[in-house]
């Protein structure tokens, strides 16, 4: 069965400063991978996602992500935060078959905290 | 409509009782998800449904809950007996394929 993980539930990070959120899943065949922001009082949104081709993606808000299969890992990533940056981050898989695409597999969620 | 939309933004129930939540996906969209998120956690999968295919329950927690979807178009997700572990926020979400879902703002259950 499919998994992810999200070793960090808490981050810290000073504004400008670079972010890297980890995520790893588990999955046998070449998976969907998704990033989600959500912002307090706001719904879940889009930053970026990867179904195949160039490893490294480019998102909104000036974030990336790179799919590493050897690690099974789709790290995220954005040299410098801001402080509307500050937002739970979700990762997700979703099987990569016709049957079953659409349903995803989230991870427990990173939240990110800006300090001044 | 311009995304998803979900009725209500919040329900407070007494254990016991049953409520509905109402999804309306963005038009055009084959599939809708619905998903629970606990306080705290990531987001569960609960159902998916895809067109005019059996929809996939695999994720729904005990019988008590239930969702139907009429042709493509709204959907609602029922929760019988309600118990306080079902307290949540229950977010819908449509695609057109390809597995990027938008997600509709939610519905925040209190069971008391």
């Amino acid at each position: 069965a499919q998994s992810v993980t999200q070793p960090d539930i808490h981050i810290t990070v000073s504004e400008g400063a670079s972010l890297e959120l980890r995520c790893n899943y588990s999955y046998g065949a070449t998976p969907y991978l998704f990033w989600y922001v959500q912002s307090p009082g706001q719904g879940l949104q889009l930053l970026l996602k990867y179904f195949s081709g160039d490893t490294l993606v480019q998102g909104i808000k000036g974030f990336e992500a790179e799919f590493k299969r050897s690690q099974s890992s789709f790290n995220l990533r954005k040299p410098s935060v801001h402080w509307s940056d500050a937002a739970e981050y979700f990762c997700a898989v979703g099987a990569g078959t016709t049957d079953s695409w659409g349903k995803l597999q989230f991870g427990a969620g990173t939240q990110v905290v800006v300090t001044p | 409509g311009a995304g998803v939309s979900q009725s209500p933004s919040n329900k407070v129930t007494e254990k016991g009782k049953d409520v509905e939540l109402r999804c309306d996906p963005i038009s055009g969209h084959t599939a809708l998800y619905w998903y629970r998120q606990r306080l705290g956690q990531g987001l569960e999968f609960l159902i998916y449904f895809q067109g005019n295919s059996a929809p996939d329950k695999s994720g729904l927690p005990s019988d008590r809950f239930s969702a139907e979807r009429t042709g493509e178009s709204v959907s609602t997700l029922t929760i019988q007996r309600t118990q306080q572990e079902d307290s949540a926020v229950y977010l819908c979400a449509s695609s057109a394929g390809a597995g990027m879902q938008f997600f509709g703002p939610g519905t925040r259950l209190t069971v008391l």
